[in-house]
Parts: C-alpha cells; structure tokens; sequence
C-alpha cells in the first residue's frame, strides 16, 4: 500500500500522559500536513511541513503539541500533558508541489484520554 | 476569515433519488473549493473541486459549481446509490484547508 499510513490507529491515555503519533506520507510528497476533527465537526488545520521545515502552525496549536519531520519523510506529532480536551482524530495528509494540489488523507490515530 | 457553513445532516435518502448538499463560503480572495467525501471505515478522499468562479467539478456522478456570486459551491447528484453512502465535507483553500462540519448521507435500498 502507498497510501499515507498512521500509527497507531487507536491511542488511549490517561490524562497528563504524552503520547507521539507518527504519519508516513506518500513517498517523495514534499508537504505533509496534520489536522484535527473531534466529533461531529470537519478537521481542523493544525500544521504543515514542506520538506524538514515546518511552515505553519495554528493557534490550535498550544505550546503540548509538538510536530517534527526532521528528515523530510515521516513526521511526529507530540502531545505533552495530554487533557481530556485533546480527544479527538489525528488526522495526516500529504501532497506533492505547491499551489493547489491534492491532499492525500491518512487513516487517522484516534485519541481517547481519560 | 475564512470558513465554510455546510448542510446540516444526516440526510437520508431512497436509492435512485437526487441529492443536494448545500455550501456557502466566506473567505477574502479567490479560494479554491473542494467536496471530500469519508466512506465508513476509510480516510478522507477527495471528490471534486474547482479552483475559480464558474468551474465545475464532477467524479462519480456528483456535480458541483463555483458560484461565486452567492458564494456557494452546492453538491448534486442526480441518482444516489447505496454506495454513495458516506460523510460529506466542503473545503476551501486559501493558504490551507478550511472544512464544513460535513454531512452524513444515508441512501437506503
């Protein structure tokens, strides 16, 4: 499968854990993207990456994520003192070039934390 | 800024029946429009899209035009089938993808 793959699938933590999830994009894709969506809403844009730099980071972004790609191919994304508030899909894209392209959508890694 | 208001679900249909999923954006320029579409079990797909006024995206039988006067970008098919069942998500992009809440279509025999 070529496809954008995410590990693990289904992640369940107590709160104040970390947890790291990790996204394989479609190989050789530049740009990788990671979202989020909670229930019964669309997903919502946390950060991207194009190549090992990462460009862009929302404001949903608080100072517990952390995301790297520090080779320019799979990416981690980190979550320190996990709250119950971040339950939600961890969603992971890719494209290849700029401008408007694709994205490529992953599984997603589920994240409960109770 | 920028965002989409989508349809409200879920919409239930019988097979063979025609479909609208309605889609309005705010958004400062001229963004490009997109229907992703999450089949049970799946990652999210793209559907179609249309990157300036009046174009038309189609696949799989679904329809949708960029309608920049009434900033709408309206999903359509004219028969839904079973398998047509899924989530439906309207985006934009303007630096990067805003989505709807998305819609969840049931179509039954």
């Amino acid at each position: 499968d070529t496809g954008v793959s995410q590990d693990p699938r289904h992640k369940i933590t107590k709160r104040g854990q970390n947890v790291t999830f990790r996204c394989d994009p479609i190989s050789e894709h530049n740009r990788l993207y990671w979202y989020r969506q909670t229930l019964g809403q669309g997903p919502e844009f946390l950060t991207y990456f194009q190549n090992e730099a990462q460009l862009e980071k929302s404001r949903l972004l608080s100072d517990r994520f952390s995301a790297e790609r520090p080779k320019g191919s799979f990416s981690t994304l980190e979550i320190q003192r996990t709250e119950q508030g971040d339950s939600a899909m961890y969603l992971c894209a890719s494209s290849n070039g700029q401008g408007i392209v694709e994205q490529f959508f992953g599984p997603g890694t589920r994240l409960t934390v109770l | 800024g920028d965002s989409v208001t989508q349809m409200e679900g879920p919409v239930t249909l019988s097979e063979e029946a025609c479909l609208t999923i309605n889609c309005t954006y705010t958004a400062t320029g001229y963004p490009s429009l997109f229907w992703y579409v999450q089949y049970p079990g799946e990652g999210l797909q793209l559907l179609l899209k249309a990157t300036k006024a009046d174009d038309k995206g189609s696949n799989k039988g679904f329809e949708a035009t960029y309608r920049k006067e009434t900033t709408s970008f309206h999903l359509e098919k004219g028969s839904v089938q079973v398998s047509d069942s899924a989530v439906y998500f309207c985006a934009l992009r303007a630096n990067n993808l805003f989505f709807g809440t998305g819609t969840r279509l049931t179509v039954i025999p």
